[in-house]
């Protein structure tokens, strides 16, 4: 079984501050990791992904994500944010093996103030 | 351009109704789900499908119904909608690989009065 948790619900940030988002996984099998962004009144939409090799992953709009698998952690990061990277972040795990069930995060509201 | 659809994308119905949200991809995508997200909330599993003439139900208990007679095709029914059901729906679609994320639709804004 897999379970996934962000832990914070929330993290306000002042604009051009650097932002880490924390996201811990727990499984009994191999997994891939996932962060999704959910901007308002959206779906989700897919910020980056980590497979296997290097355990840093870039991702779209800036965002960069470090997989630490001693800690089995999965933490987002942006040296510097904008207003409009304000929005809801998952972090979701799927096993490799089985049905491949994705388990997501119960997600971190990122709120950017000017 | 690949990618996947719901309609609408917002709906406002009174208690008693029948409703069908439609969810519709262009991917091939064997693997189908549908979410409920209540604002700013985390996402509940109600309904999965991993291919045709195939339905599961998910984590949350839902009185929705699905169908999946197309491969691109996942409707989601209410028969009879009640106030508790106003919720966000989201549809998503994978491929049937684990290294794939999730293609999420839009949603629907769904509110019974």
């Amino acid at each position: 079984a897999q379970s996934v948790t962000q832990l914070d619900s929330q993290v306000p940030v002042f604009e051009e501050a650097p932002v880490e988002l924390r996201c811990n996984y727990s499984s009994s099998v191999s997994v891939y990791l996932f962060w999704y962004v959910q901007y308002p009144n959206q779906g989700l939409q897919l910020l980056l992904k980590y497979l296997s090799g290097s355990t840093l992953v870039k991702g779209i709009n800036g965002f960069e994500a470090e997989f630490n698998k001693s800690q089995t952690s999965f933490h987002l990061r942006k040296p510097s944010v904008h207003i409009s990277d304000t929005a809801e972040y998952f972090c979701a795990v799927r096993g490799n093996t089985g049905g491949f069930k994705t388990i997501f995060g119960a997600g971190t509201r990122l709120f950017v103030k000017a | 351009e690949a990618d996947i659809y719901q309609t609408p994308r917002y709906l406002v119905i009174g208690t008693g109704k029948k409703i069908t949200l439609e969810c519709s991809q262009t991917m091939g995508h064997d693997k189908m789900y549908w979410y409920q997200q209540d604002p700013g909330m985390e996402l509940h599993l109600i309904h999965y499908s991993y291919g045709v003439n195939s339905t599961e139900k998910g984590d949350l208990s839902s009185e929705s119904t699905v169908s999946r007679i197309r491969t691109e095709h996942f409707p989601l029914t209410l028969e009879s909608a009640r106030p508790s059901h106003t919720s966000q729906y989201l549809c998503a679609s994978t491929a049937a690989v684990p290294q794939e994320g999730y293609t999420f639709g839009s949603g629907t804004r769904l509110t019974v009065v």
